[in-house]
């Protein structure tokens, strides 16, 4: 059974880095593309950033150069670091497995991020 | 950037009728575009892939349509558990959601 478990969540202030992991089951993490997408609250979805199954990372304008993703094969976990964090960083941050073929098919339960004073 | 556009924002139906859910791209995604839907509390579900192939486990009464800009999510006779809001996706260039629509059922 595919599953993606996010954790690492929290409340942070303005400037503070946070890491987030995305652990898989059931699947190869280094065989398929994944992806972030957050939720600001009450708002619609945002896709953050991709880890192709090639190696390539990209992001989203909104958070390039503050971001950054990464995966760990013996581990079948992504992360996303996130520093220089912002208020409008303020989300639920899900992982989603997709691959070139298919759009997200499995998404984790989701992380909630605050960045507040 | 492209930017999808769904409407209406809002549809508030009847158990047993259809919802017409509709998703405008901004310049052509061919048909690489997916509707999810998002119960509150829970990730979004994938419902819809390349406009028009039902996920797996997904009941006959959704169905997709279109291709190039104007795309269509059909719902056929609505359910109480349709209550939700809907959004639809394109993976043409990089990944970019639209919206959403919130299905109310009365």
């Amino acid at each position: 059974e595919v599953q993606l478990v996010e954790s690492g969540g929290g409340l942070i202030q303005p400037g503070g880095s946070l890491r987030l992991s995305c652990e898989a089951s059931g699947f190869t993490v280094s065989s398929n593309y994944m992806s972030w997408v957050r939720q600001a609250p009450g708002k619609g979805l945002e896709w953050v950033s991709v880890f192709y199954s090639g190696g390539s990372t990209y992001y989203a304008d909104s958070v390039k150069g503050r971001f950054t993703i990464s995966r760990d094969n013996s581990k079948n976990t992504v992360y996303l670091q996130m520093d220089s964090l912002r208020a409008e960083d303020t989300a639920v941050y899900y992982c989603a497995r997709h691959d070139s073929a298919t759009p997200f098919d499995y998404w984790g339960q989701g992380t909630l991020v605050i960045v507040s004073s | 950037e492209i930017v999808l556009t769904q409407s209406p924002a809002t549809l508030s139906l009847s158990p047993g009728e259809r919802a017409t859910l509709s998703c405008r791209a901004s310049q052509s995604v061919s048909s690489f575009l997916a509707w999810y839907q998002q119960k509150p509390g829970q990730a979004p579900r994938l419902l819809i892939y390349d406009a028009s192939n039902r996920a797996t486990g997904i009941p006959a009464r959704f169905s997709g349509s279109g291709s190039g800009t104007d795309f269509t999510l059909t719902i056929s006779s609505l359910e109480p558990e349709d209550s939700a809001v809907y959004y639809c996706q394109q993976r043409s260039l990089w990944y970019t959601f639209g919206q959403g629509t919130k299905l109310e059922i009365k």
